[in-house]
């Protein structure tokens, strides 16, 4: 059974530092995987998603992803974080054909000045 | 425009009541989906429809009942609610394929007493 891992519950970075949120999967072959942003008290905003092709994804708000297949990872970065990052974010995946969405428990991001 | 609605924002009831959560999108997408979210943050898939017919349905207790009057509609029914119902709902929606984003709604915060 696939599976998505999120080993930071909690990172905690200063303004204008970078960040680096990690995702691994458990999968045969290569899923559908996506990074999704939740503000408090919001819903879920998609930031980005690989299928195929450029294994680095551009994304909204100026975050980037990269998917290693001999890792298993698909690590989430941005260069220099805004007070307005601070939120959850969450690794998913879907391998059926009616995108059946598989969470990862998610990153709390705190940022400070 | 709000693209993906839920009704009501927040919901406190007692043990034992019934209650339903309303879901509607103007996307014009064919399928979904209801997600539960812990107080854990972790999200699970429910339910989804795809043109009004039951595609996904998750090892969900029958007291939850999901029904879609039509596409741009998907109703969550709750009966004899219980403690362990406390969670925020979402609700999602997309065209129905595995690569397509899933657009969220903002959520239904249920607490059961």
């Amino acid at each position: 059974a696939q599976s998505v891992t999120q080993p930071d519950i909690h990172i905690t970075v200063s303004e204008g530092a970078s960040l680096e949120l990690r995702c691994n999967y458990s999968y045969g072959a290569t899923p559908y995987l996506f990074w999704y942003v939740q503000s408090p008290g919001q819903g879920l905003q998609l930031l980005l998603k690989y299928f195929s092709g450029d294994t680095l994804v551009q994304g909204i708000k100026g975050f980037e992803a990269e998917f290693k297949r001999s890792q298993s990872s698909f690590n989430l970065r941005k260069p220099s974080v805004h007070w307005s990052d601070a939120a959850e974010y969450f690794c998913a995946l879907t391998t059926d054909s009616w995108g059946k969405l598989q969470f990862g428990a998610g990153t709390q991001v705190v940022v400070t000045p | 425009d709000t693209a993906v609605s839920q009704t009501p924002k927040y919901l406190v009831t007692q043990m034992g009541n019934d209650k339903s959560i309303k879901c509607e999108q103007n996307l014009g997408h064919d399928t979904m989906y209801w997600y539960k979210q812990d107080s854990k943050k972790f999200l699970k898939i429910m339910f989804s429809y795809n043109n009004k017919e039951l595609i996904i349905n998750e090892t969900v207790p029958n007291r939850f009942s999901p029904k879609s009057p039509d596409k741009a509609h998907l109703n969550l029914h709750i009966n004899s609610l219980e403690l362990g119902d406390s969670a925020v709902y979402f609700c999602a929606s997309n065209q129905g394929l595995s690569q397509e984003t899933q657009y969220f709604g903002p959520g239904t915060r249920l607490l059961v007493l």
